[in-house]
């Protein structure tokens, strides 16, 4: 695909429900990146993949999130036990990796709401 | 602890006004710093990077490590430009960005 593509773009559940939200990155792109974008929050990182390894998960805010990457490329975002204050826009962006520019490429995101 | 802040959460000037958003930033090691933006229903997007030195769109932004500062600058602000932007820092090997929580500019005719 031209972008990254993000799915489902929203959601609506219930408290307590798990989630999954998936990100497919541009083709080649080994770096993949989730954030959480809160209204007035800004961007909060969550975690980075390297492949399909992550070797920096500090960001995300408790163990009911969670995250993997297969095959170097799709990645899912799981929220277990949704709580309201999950509600958010999760975005996810690529980049090339090993000689990195430093550019993200982002995708549109997944709202999340949480009743 | 790294750290990105931008101060200001609306900015409203008038077109063809001047226009400086402004980004103050802490890190320990030598920062790698970005602007992107956020147009109306667009995904964000990369404005500018501080290594390439490049004006993009009329927007230029200089690294003061001095002042720990990166604010973004337009001489003549104009109705497209309105967007949410957010400044952002790039550890050294670019494993993780920390970004602002933004800055909505809004250009008004």
């Amino acid at each position: 695909g031209a972008g990254v593509s993000q799915s489902p773009s929203n959601k609506v559940t219930e408290k307590g429900k798990d989630v999954e939200l998936r990100c497919d990155p541009i083709s080649g792109h080994t770096a993949l990146y989730w954030y959480r974008q809160s209204l007035g929050q800004g961007l909060e990182f969550l975690i980075y993949f390297q492949g399909n390894s992550a070797p920096d998960k500090s960001g995300l805010p408790s163990d009911r999130f969670s995250a993997e990457r297969t095959g170097g490329s799709v990645s899912t975002l799981t929220i277990q036990r949704t709580q309201q204050e999950d509600s958010a826009v999760y975005l996810c962006a690529s980049s090339r990796g090993g000689g990195n520019t430093g550019e993200l490429f982002f995708g549109e995101g997944s709202r999340l709401t949480v009743l | 602890a790294q750290r990105v802040t931008q101060p200001e959460k609306l900015l409203s000037v008038f077109k063809g006004a001047p226009v400086e958003l402004k980004c103050n930033y802490s890190y320990s090691g030598s920062p790698e710093l970005f602007w992107y933006v956020q147009y109306s229903r667009q995904r964000l997007q990369l404005l500018l990077r501080h290594i390439s030195r490049e004006s993009i769109k009329g927007f230029t932004a200089d690294l003061n490590k001095g002042e720990t500062s990166f604010h973004l600058k337009k001489p003549f602000a104009q109705e497209e430009d309105s967007a949410m932007y957010y400044c952002a820092l790039g550890s050294g090997n670019f494993n993780k960005f920390y970004f602002g929580s933004g800055t909505k500019l809004n250009v008004k005719p």
